[in-house]
């Protein structure tokens, strides 16, 4: 049971590049989310969604776009990355419970 | 506007100490509230919770209080140990698997052996 695994750790973009940051989940939870983390802003939530099929904004979503095909993989589009894109992006799924389990993180530099 | 908020950048203790972490929160609505701890390089990992019909949780050395009246809540670790040095968050949501948690900025607590 790997829990929320992330790809890549690392990466650099230029500017305008896109890419996307992929994120699974083997614990069959419906609800998962994407946050970035940013120094003095805490964790702000970028995306979510409920269910395979379902997805909605949160409270910094611009710049950003997701899917959810499947229950068990969210991934995180940039579609022209920008310097401000410069975060450490976690994603995060539960179940039934109210607990959630965060992956380990993708660091992202926007050159 | 931030929903949830934790005015202590940085703490330190001594080992063996205790650590008292705060955090205050604005909506009235939110019922449920949890605490994550994170590691440099790591993502957060759960902590502790409380819901709003209890005013205490305590889990080992972990004790979250509650004070709805004062919408703050604060984490005690009793005794602090050098392994408890990460960066704390504490999160509010309404109950409910479709509601989304408000995180606060995160404390940085610093145990010295």
């Amino acid at each position: 049971n790997a829990g929320v695994t992330q790809t890549p750790k690392f990466q650099v973009l230029k500017t305008g590049q896109s890419m996307t940051l992929q994120c699974a989940q083997d614990m069959n939870h419906e609800y998962m989310s994407w946050y970035r983390q940013d120094p003095g802003m805490g964790l702000r939530l970028i995306h979510y969604s409920v269910g395979a099929g379902i997805t909605d904004q949160g409270e910094v979503p611009n710049g950003y776009n997701v899917s959810r095909s499947t229950t068990e993989d969210f991934p995180l589009r940039l579609l022209s990355a920008a310097p401000s894109q410069t975060s450490v992006y976690f994603c995060a799924s539960r179940g039934g419970k109210e607990t959630q389990y965060f992956g380990p993180g993708t660091r992202l530099l926007v050159l | 506007d931030q929903q949830v908020k934790q005015n202590s950048p940085s703490l330190s203790v001594q080992e063996g100490r205790i650590s008292i972490l705060n955090c205050d929160y604005t909506n009235s609505m939110f019922d449920y509230f949890l605490w994550y701890k994170k590691y440099p390089a790591e993502g957060p990992t759960f902590l502790i919770s409380i819901s709003s019909i209890k005013d205490k949780n305590e889990d080992g050395r972990f004790t979250v209080f509650l004070n709805k009246s004062a919408k703050h809540l604060s984490l005690h670790i009793v005794p602090s140990q050098p392994g408890d040095s990460a960066v704390y968050f504490c999160a509010a949501s309404e109950m409910g698997p479709g509601n989304q948690f408000y995180f606060g900025t995160g404390t940085s607590l610093t145990v010295i052996p």
